[in-house]
């Protein structure tokens, strides 16, 4: 059973702060690493994807991915009340057409 | 571009009484297609994946069935629903696993 662990929330920051969310996967073989952010009642979207060990940057946004220690995380600088939501961690498949998800971890930025 | 449109938005159904959820794409070929059920306050449940015509595959025994009669047209049903089957689904579609999935706007179900 291919597995995808996030870190237990609910994680509460301060405004302007730095929120760090943390993945990790059971599948050594991997290849594709993706971030969801899910407004509550909302789908889900995607906002970020990486491939590759290292650092990834769009916006404010940072994802990370350490394919030896199977680990993927997810910086959010200068956090806004808007980014409250929960943010879903997805690992592809080594072989086959599905994406295994971590059960979320719930971000709440304060004013 | 590519679209997807799922409806309804909501649905409120006695128990014992059929379903029926459609979910469509627009803009892309063959895509990859996938049915998921969130309880509230849960995480994503796969139920069903196609990657064509006619093949379905069940990732959870359950009291649900999917068919893809079209390339891009993704049927979730029920016979006769439970007090469980309540939840939120999801349709989503992809063309690669390396691209990950778009979803669609989700049928929140309620079984009375």
């Amino acid at each position: 059973q291919k597995e995808v662990e996030q870190n237990s929330g609910p994680l509460s920051v301060p405004e302007g702060a730095i929120a760090s969310l943390n993945c990790t996967y059971s599948d050594r073989g991997s290849q594709s690493f993706f971030w969801y952010r899910q407004y509550s009642g909302k789908s889900p979207e995607l906002i970020m994807f990486i491939y590759s060990n290292g650092d990834k940057e769009d916006g404010r946004f940072t994802a990370q991915l350490n394919k030896a220690s199977q680990y993927v995380s997810l910086l959010i600088r200068d956090s806004q009340p808007s980014d409250s939501a929960t943010y879903l961690c997805a690992v592809g498949e080594t072989s086959g057409s599905r994406l295994t998800f971590g059960e979320g971890t719930q971000l709440t930025v304060n004013p | 571009s590519q679209t997807i449109h799922q409806w309804p938005a909501t649905l409120v159904q006695p128990v014992g009484s059929p379903l029926s959820l459609e979910c469509t794409v627009e803009g892309t070929s063959n895509p990859n297609l996938y049915w998921y059920r969130q309880a509230a306050g849960r995480g994503l449940q796969l139920l069903f994946y196609s990657v064509g015509i006619g093949q379905i595959s069940s990732e959870v025994p359950q009291n649900l069935s999917a068919s893809r009669p079209q390339d891009r047209q993704f049927i979730l049903s029920s016979k006769k629903l439970l007090l469980s089957d309540s939840g939120f689904y999801l349709c989503a579609w992809s063309v690669g696993i390396n691209y990950g999935y778009t979803f669609g706007s989700g049928t929140r179900l309620t079984v009375v």
